[in-house]
């Protein structure tokens, strides 16, 4: 499979635990993104990755929450001292980029995390 | 701020019929407008997307318009098949990166 891959699939942890999430993009995409969606929402912006350079962190992305590129390749995202709140589907998306704007985004099938 | 609104959240059509899913954006700046299918435990997957220098712009039996003084665009499909039945996401974006979902449509294609 060509395509985004994140792992794992499913993450079940106990609250106060941390979990790392990892992402795997389109090998040519620079462009990486990071998405939450929960049950019956759209996908909601978390931050996004111009090749190792994290450009924009949404507000919703707390002091809890960090992702990194350190190659340009893979990404990481992980959330420290997880909270009930925190359950929800991590998108990871990437996509052609710079020279080339408005480029479709390919998500990865996610990775569902479930805070008991 | 940045913000997408998606109607309706849920939409029933006789098979063969049409569906009609509209949004409106916020952002005046926003360029770029893709629609995502979502299956149930799937990932989101692009049918089409139009950029702003357009109007309209059809793939088979989508099709998708947009309004840029009304700042609202609408995805068409025609002939509905069971096999469209599945959650629809409008986005927008400014032609940088990062784009701003609207809440999902869920289709259903009565047989």
């Amino acid at each position: 499979d060509t395509g985004v891959s994140q792992d794992p699939r499913h993450k079940i942890t106990k609250r106060g635990q941390n979990v790392t999430f990892r992402c795997d993009p389109i090998s040519e995409h620079n462009r990486l993104y990071w998405y939450r969606q929960t049950l019956g929402q759209g996908p909601e912006f978390l931050t996004y990755f111009q090749n190792e350079a994290q450009l924009e962190k949404s507000r919703l992305l707390s002091d809890r929450f960090s992702a990194e590129r350190p190659k340009g390749s893979f990404s990481t995202l992980e959330i420290q001292r997880t909270e009930q709140g925190d359950s929800a589907m991590y998108l990871c998306a990437s996509s052609l980029g710079p020279s080339r704007a408005n480029t479709e985004a390919f998500f990865g099938q996610g990775t569902r995390l479930t805070v008991v | 701020g940045e913000n997408v609104e998606q109607h309706p959240s849920t939409l029933s059509v006789q098979e063969g019929d049409s569906a009609v899913i509209k949004c409106t954006y916020s952002d005046s700046a926003s360029n770029y407008f893709p629609w995502y299918k979502q299956e149930l435990g799937k990932r989101p997957q692009l049918i089409i997307d139009i950029r702003s220098n357009v109007g309209e712009k059809k793939d088979q039996r989508i099709a998708v318009t947009l309004n840029k003084t009304a700042k609202h665009f609408s995805l068409h499909i025609t002939e509905t098949q069971p096999e469209d039945s599945a959650v629809y996401f409008c986005a927008a974006s400014t032609g940088t990166y990062k784009y701003i979902f609207g809440t999902g449509t869920r289709l259903k294609v009565l047989a």
